[in-house]
């Protein structure tokens, strides 16, 4: 398996435009995480799904964060409108939902809001 | 306030030696521990878990204690290498089943020749 794959890898906007991260978990793994990285705040959990349904969305900061799991291979979250303060790495992992086995991460979308 | 602190400062160390990277937090009352490493540009690798039932963990070169009495965790590499310069974050596992992941902020290793 190639593990769990990102696109992009670098997103540059401008601020107010919609923003659409992309994420293909892990083939058989029931479990997908959003997480965000900032220097100031470091990793944290946006939003999880098992088995295609959002469980805890309690991380997304504000409205205009929105993440959906279409399938079980397929997964988006989208910034509208975006803002400079959005600017971070956002990262998307998936897993069994077996804690002893981990949580395995993708490369990351750094995204930056001008 | 919840809070997971690991040392703020890079620590720096020569080859050979052994490291030892701290974990504290409080107000949580994890079921697990994690332990990863994060290279600059990527995402983050699962290095080692621990159960809150269990005080001590190894792997290979790595060992890993769980304190749930002073709410600390230590990570150990012994006979340390350049190659395992990174940044290692702790993460508190609340639900036990690796499902809502609480990170700490990190600590950046460099092991120097």
């Amino acid at each position: 398996d190639a593990g769990v794959i990102q696109s992009p890898r670098h997103e540059v906007t401008e601020m107010g435009q919609e923003v659409t991260l992309r994420c293909k978990p892990i083939s058989g793994h029931d479990y997908l995480f959003w997480y965000r990285q900032t220097m100031m705040r470091g990793l944290e959990l946006l939003i999880y799904f098992n088995n295609n349904v959002p469980i805890d969305d309690s991380g997304m900061p504000e409205d205009r964060f929105s993440a959906k799991m279409p399938n079980a291979s397929f997964s988006t979250l989208k910034i509208q409108p975006s803002e400079p303060r959005d600017s971070a790495v956002y990262f998307c992992a998936s897993s069994t939902g077996q804690g002893a086995l981990g949580a395995f991460f993708g490369q990351g979308t750094r995204l930056t809001v001008v | 306030s919840q809070k997971i602190e690991q040392n703020s400062e890079a620590l720096n160390i020569q080859e050979g030696k052994t490291a030892t990277l701290t974990c504290n937090y409080t107000n949580y009352s994890p079921a697990y521990l994690q332990w990863y490493r994060q290279d600059p540009g990527r995402g983050p690798v699962f290095l080692l878990l621990i159960r809150e039932n269990e005080k001590e963990k190894r792997k290979e070169r790595l060992k890993v204690t769980f304190d749930t009495t002073l709410k600390q965790s230590l990570f150990h590499i012994t006979a340390s290498q350049p190659a395992d310069s990174a940044t290692y974050l702790c993460a508190l596992d609340l639900t036990g089943g690796g499902n809502k992941l609480t990170f700490g902020t990190g600590t950046q290793l460099k092991v120097e020749l």
